[in-house]
């Protein structure tokens, strides 16, 4: 996964806590995502951003911001941490749309106690 | 709503051919792509298909019938480093891509 990186690999938070995350490609992409994966559950998609200053929400926003002030650069934001939001977390981009090949980030592993 | 199916497990012996089955329904088509993912780790890239037939790419194939809604991915001479989880994911009528929840292969020497 060379060119995709995130930090942090790991995190531990207490509820209510903030945090943010974040992901840094030098691939020149132009889409990027953030996705949870939970065990026994396929991949979700929590927020994209098509280009620089631009972000849309995903099938699961609720509890997240985004934001892609850089081309290189997309944040995910924890505003107050909850249990439930215990996860894997990873960052893709690709060049193009959802029919183009999606290049992923190593993941960060968070737990919310 | 949306909806990939895929095995929860499978289990092989290394040398073997094992094929993974993914079904489909969505709302629109637009590819279907095969990830793996090693425990712990990112998703890889396998394939794309978004035509009917077989693709081929060395000790891997993916199949696509999109009349029935079902590919496959078939893994010929298994080696122990297979091991992983295979996600199947297809492209919707919004390009956004929605996930299977993957199959565990184990293989067995």
């Amino acid at each position: 996964n060379a060119g995709v990186t995130q930090t942090p690999k790991f995190r531990v938070l207490k509820t209510g806590q903030s945090m943010t995350l974040l992901c840094a490609q030098d691939m020149n992409h132009e889409y990027m995502y953030w996705y949870r994966q939970d065990p026994g559950m396929g991949l979700r998609l929590i927020h994209y951003s098509v280009g620089e200053g631009t972000t849309a929400k995903g099938e699961v926003p609720d509890g997240y911001n985004v934001s892609r002030l850089k081309k290189q650069n997309f944040l995910l934001g924890l505003e107050s941490a909850a249990p439930s939001q215990t996860s894997v977390y990873f960052c893709a981009l690709s060049s193009g749309s959802g029919a183009d090949t999606q290049y992923f980030g190593p993941g960060t592993r968070l737990t919310v106690l | 709503g949306q909806n990939i199916d895929q095995p929860t497990e499978m289990t092989a012996t290394e040398g073997a051919i094992v094929q993974i089955n993914c079904t489909y329904q969505t709302s629109g088509f637009n590819g279907l792509f095969w990830y793996q993912q090693h425990a712990g780790e990112a998703p890889t890239f396998l394939s794309y298909n978004v035509l009917d037939g077989l693709e081929e790419k060395g000790r891997f194939s993916s199949f696509l019938s999109r009349s029935k809604g079902y590919s496959y991915l078939l893994l010929k001479e298994l080696q122990m480093k297979d091991s992983a989880s295979y996600l199947c994911a297809v492209s919707d009528s919004n390009y956004q891509l929605i996930w299977g929840a993957g199959t565990k292969l184990i293989i067995k020497p």
